[in-house]
């Protein structure tokens, strides 16, 4: 019962380094996001799917990358890591639909670039 | 356009003392509406959720929160603080059709007091 499993659970990158932040789910979820969360601002929306091949931009997509060729997988990739890309990742995965259910969290990649 | 605004960014209560924390949502169709606590270096855990079935919702240790349309609030309560209850809490609202986009308040520190 894994649930949402987020890998590397601490990194730090230099400036202009790239980098893939692995998100998996096992509950057969249609809908994935990233999230970013930073001190005052509460979580910030990177980049979504509906599902396998489909994914759209979210709130602050610059600088990342994302692709989802599985139900169970949501790679997000920073092309050339900036400082102001340090934060708190959060990757979170849902039903599609009117269940109203809530997202469900992994719990958190912490990204410093220095 | 969906947006939910958390008032009170911190909020101090000695243990055993009421606990409420605010949050207003606007929406232009009825809402879900949910809360999330965050403890320390961990991921976010749901801890209630309205779905537009009954207007008092309770949730998980000993919380509640309760739609109210007239004043467009979702307010999380809890009547006795526990020390264990420290942590970031996050109102969140979501789309009532599809449920996909999800829009989080900037979050509220509760800091117990003993």
């Amino acid at each position: 019962n894994a649930g949402v499993t987020q890998t590397p659970k601490f990194q730090v990158l230099k400036t202009g380094q790239s980098m893939t932040l692995q998100c998996a789910q096992d509950m057969n979820h249609e809908y994935m996001s990233w999230y970013r969360q930073d001190p005052g601002m509460g979580l910030r929306l990177i980049h979504y799917s509906v599902g396998a091949g489909i994914t759209d931009q979210g709130e602050v997509p610059n600088g990342y990358n994302v692709s989802r060729s599985t139900t169970e997988d949501f790679p997000l990739r920073l092309l050339s890591a900036a400082p102001s890309q340090t934060s708190v990742y959060f990757c979170a995965s849902s039903y599609m639909g009117r269940t109203g259910g809530g997202r469900h969290f992994g719990s958190g990649t912490r990204l410093t670039v220095v | 356009a969906q947006s939910v605004t958390q008032l009170g960014s911190h909020v101090s209560v000695s243990e055993g003392a009421l606990v409420l924390l605010r949050c207003n949502y606007s929406s232009s169709v009825p809402p879900y509406l949910f809360w999330y606590v965050q403890y320390p270096n961990q991921g976010l855990q749901l801890l209630l959720k309205y779905t537009s079935a009954a207007t008092l919702v309770k949730g998980i240790n000993g919380f509640e929160a309760e739609f109210k349309k007239s004043e467009t609030s979702f307010h999380l309560t809890k009547p006795s603080a526990h020390m264990s209850d420290a942590a970031e809490y996050f109102c969140a609202v979501s789309d009532l059709f599809t449920g996909n986009q999800f829009y989080f308040g900037t979050g509220t520190s509760l800091t117990v007091i003993p």
